[in-house]
């Protein structure tokens, strides 16, 4: 079965800390993307990558990073939490061509 | 632009009824389509999709899509729901050649039993 793991299921964090959500798939997959969704604003594109160390920013990419060393691992990176940042964030991967497989969500809280 | 607009923001079905949702898409080219349901805690699981061919696709869970280029849509279908499909559907378009999405606001899904 496909699988796309996302390291925390909750998550609290201070304001002004460095934050790192990670996600790995095990699909072998070129593309990997991370999503933030907010009720009423469904889902939006922060980074995406198609091949490891590329990546490309998506619809609202301020105040985050992405890394992407190996192919199964992305990485979202917030430099300075803050509390706009509170959020879902959703990891997928996806083959060439398809759809996406995605992780089980990371519930971020930034205090 | 390109966008995926999905106009009901909740659906009230009773179980055991039958249930269309409503995907419309502006895209210049044929577009990759999907659906996606999302149950209340979770990540998006995919539930069908299209590509080409046959305008009819099946998907898992009892579900089916029809592509209607004419109409530009690509509405879900249920014949009989179960309090179990309670849930929020997302339909989605490819985008381009990196395979990025565009989404839909989603539709959430309420049962009456």
């Amino acid at each position: 079965d496909v699988k796309v793991t996302q390291s925390s299921r909750y998550l609290v964090k201070r304001t002004g800390e460095k934050v790192f959500l990670e996600c790995v798939q095990d699909m072998d997959h070129e593309n990997m993307f991370w999503y933030r969704q907010d009720p009423g604003l469904g889902l939006r594109l922060i980074y995406f990558s198609y091949d490891v160390k590329m990546k490309e920013k998506g619809d609202i990419p301020e105040g985050y990073s992405v890394s992407r060393e190996k192919k199964e691992r992305f990485s979202l990176i917030l430099e300075s939490a803050s509390t706009n940042q509170t959020s879902m964030y959703l990891c997928a991967s996806s083959p060439n061509p398809g759809g996406a497989f995605f992780g089980q969500g990371t519930r971020l809280t930034v205090v | 632009a390109q966008s995926v607009t999905q106009p009901d923001i909740h659906i009230t079905v009773s179980e055991g009824a039958s249930l269309e949702l409503r995907c419309n898409y502006s895209y210049g080219a044929t577009p990759y389509l999907f659906w996606y349901v999302q149950s209340p805690g979770q990540g998006l699981q995919l539930l069908l999709k299209y590509f080409s061919g046959d305008t009819l696709v099946q998907g898992i869970k009892g579900f089916e899509a029809e592509f209607k280029r004419s109409q530009s849509s690509f509405n879900l279908r249920k014949p009989s729901v179960h309090w179990s499909d309670a849930a929020e559907y997302f339909c989605a378009v490819g985008a381009d050649s990196n395979y990025q999405l565009i989404w839909g606001a989603g539709t959430k899904l309420i049962i009456k039993p």
